[in-house]
């Protein structure tokens, strides 16, 4: 079985302060991780992916795997940067194969202020 | 088209009764994906499919629900006899990967209200 842990349901800083959103995950093989962001009124959409080791708005997030962690960080926070932060895995669905699904996390809401 | 389009956008139904809720994936992408978000539980897994065919229904929560997918495009997701915990945001994504994922590209949603 797959599963993403977020900790966190909220998170609130200031602005130009440190950012980390925890992501813990459970899975047997290999995986593939991911940030997906969703801004307010704005359709869920991806921020990152651990494969392609970028960095996007000033995030990056590194695959722990002997912590099996995949933390989204940014050093320097800015008020457009709140909105819901899920972390996904991509693994195998339950028939296996060559059959994947997309298992999120349950979302922490980053708040910057002013 | 240029993105997933669901439709309708918000659904206020009455208990009891049945919804269908639609989904038009981005052209070409074989893969599809329906997913529940309530609040304060994420994002949950319904339903997957590949083509026409769904490998994985692991997610879907009662025999109410059911979703079919047809000419690889549009796909219907169904509840009968609606429930008030059935009220959600309910999400399609689609997919070009037909093994790992490596992006899915969600719909705007379908925010379903049962009184």
């Amino acid at each position: 079985a797959q599963r993403v842990t977020q900790p966190e349901k909220l998170l609130s800083v200031f602005k130009g302060a440190p950012v980390e959103l925890k992501c813990n995950y459970s899975y047997s093989g290999s995986p593939e991780l991911f940030w997906y962001v969703q801004y307010s009124r704005q359709r869920l959409q991806l921020l990152l992916r651990h494969i392609s080791r970028e960095s996007i708005k000033g995030f990056t997030a590194d695959l722990n795997k002997g912590e099996t962690s995949f933390h989204l960080k940014k050093p320097f926070a800015q008020e457009e940067d709140s909105a819901m932060y899920y972390c996904a895995l991509s693994g195998q669905s339950g028939s296996g194969g060559s059959n994947y699904k997309l298992t999120f996390g349950k979302g922490t809401l980053l708040t910057v202020n002013p | 088209g240029a993105g997933v389009s669901q439709s309708p956008s918000n659904k206020v139904t009455e208990k009891g009764k049945d919804v269908e809720l639609r989904c038009d994936p981005i052209s070409g992408h074989t893969a599809l994906y329906w997913y529940r978000q309530s609040l304060g539980q994420g994002l949950e897994f319904l339903i997957y499919f590949q083509g026409n065919s769904a490998p994985d229904k692991s997610g879907l929560p009662s025999d109410r629900f059911s979703a079919e997918r047809t000419g690889g495009s549009v796909s219907t997701l169904t509840i009968q006899r609606t429930q008030q915990e059935d009220s959600a945001v309910y999400l399609c994504a689609s997919s070009l990967t037909q093994g790992a994922v490596t992006e899915a590209f969600f719909g705007q949603g379908t925010r379903l209200t049962v009184v």
